[in-house]
């Protein structure tokens, strides 16, 4: 089945330093793969997608993530944290359904980032 | 240029009842997709809609089912509300059912049921 996971429920990072939110993925065939942030009683804002080409990519508000094929992994980034980067970031993979090949987004459970002032 | 809205933004039902949600996707999309948000959870896909018909469902029983108007803005319907459909009911377009194509999303429908 494919999957999305976030292995860390929260990140805690000081104002100004470097920030790393993590995520892995399993999908059978080629990847699609897309960052979501989430701000209280907000719906979800697009920060980046990757589909092919160069493995680092730039979104939104200067965040990148670095797609690894080898580690499976798509890790989201950011060279110096602002305390307004604090909420909820998802990342999610869109699925080719086997039966139909169409596709759905497929969500990880949510990292929780806390810039410190 | 309006983005995705969603109406109501609360909602609180009883144990039994039907609900319906509205969406209203962002100008120039064709297709719409709702995602239900359990608390501490991602949000898992419930079906997306384009050309009016359902064209994908995610692992969600039939009392949950939807439409899709002309304008392209769509509904959601639950009926037999159970406790457990207690959630944020988030509703996404986009423009083509492309693999590259990134969803916008509406603030959401805060569903309570009691």
């Amino acid at each position: 089945a494919q999957s999305v996971a976030q292995p860390e429920d929260q990140v805690n990072v000081a104002e100004g330093n470097p920030l790393t939110v993590k995520c892995t993925y399993s999908v059978s065939g080629n990847p699609y793969l897309f960052w979501y942030v989430q701000y209280p009683n907000r719906g979800l804002q697009f920060l980046l997608k990757y589909i092919t080409g160069d493995n680092l990519v730039k979104g939104s508000y200067g965040f990148e993530a670095e797609f690894n094929k080898s580690q499976t992994s798509f890790h989201l980034k950011k060279p110096s944290a602002l305390v307004s980067d604090s909420a909820l970031y998802f990342c999610a993979v869109r699925d080719m359904w086997k039966d139909t090949g169409r596709r759905a987004l497929t969500f990880g459970s949510g990292t929780r980032l806390q810039v410190q002032p | 240029d309006a983005g995705v809205t969603q109406s109501p933004t609360h909602l609180i039902k009883t144990r039994g009842q039907q609900v319906t949600l509205r969406c209203s996707p962002k100008s120039g999309h064709d297709t719409v997709s709702w995602y239900q948000q359990a608390l501490g959870q991602g949000p898992q896909f419930i079906f997306q809609y384009y050309e009016e018909e359902e064209r994908q469902r995610g692992n969600f029983p039939d009392r949950f089912s939807g439409h899709q108007f002309p304008n392209y803005s769509s509904e959601l319907n639950v009926n037999a509300l159970l406790l457990g459909d207690s959630a944020l009911y988030l509703c996404a377009s986009s423009l083509g059912q492309g693999v590259n194509t990134e969803a916008f999303f509406g603030q959401g429908t805060r569903l309570t049921v009691v």
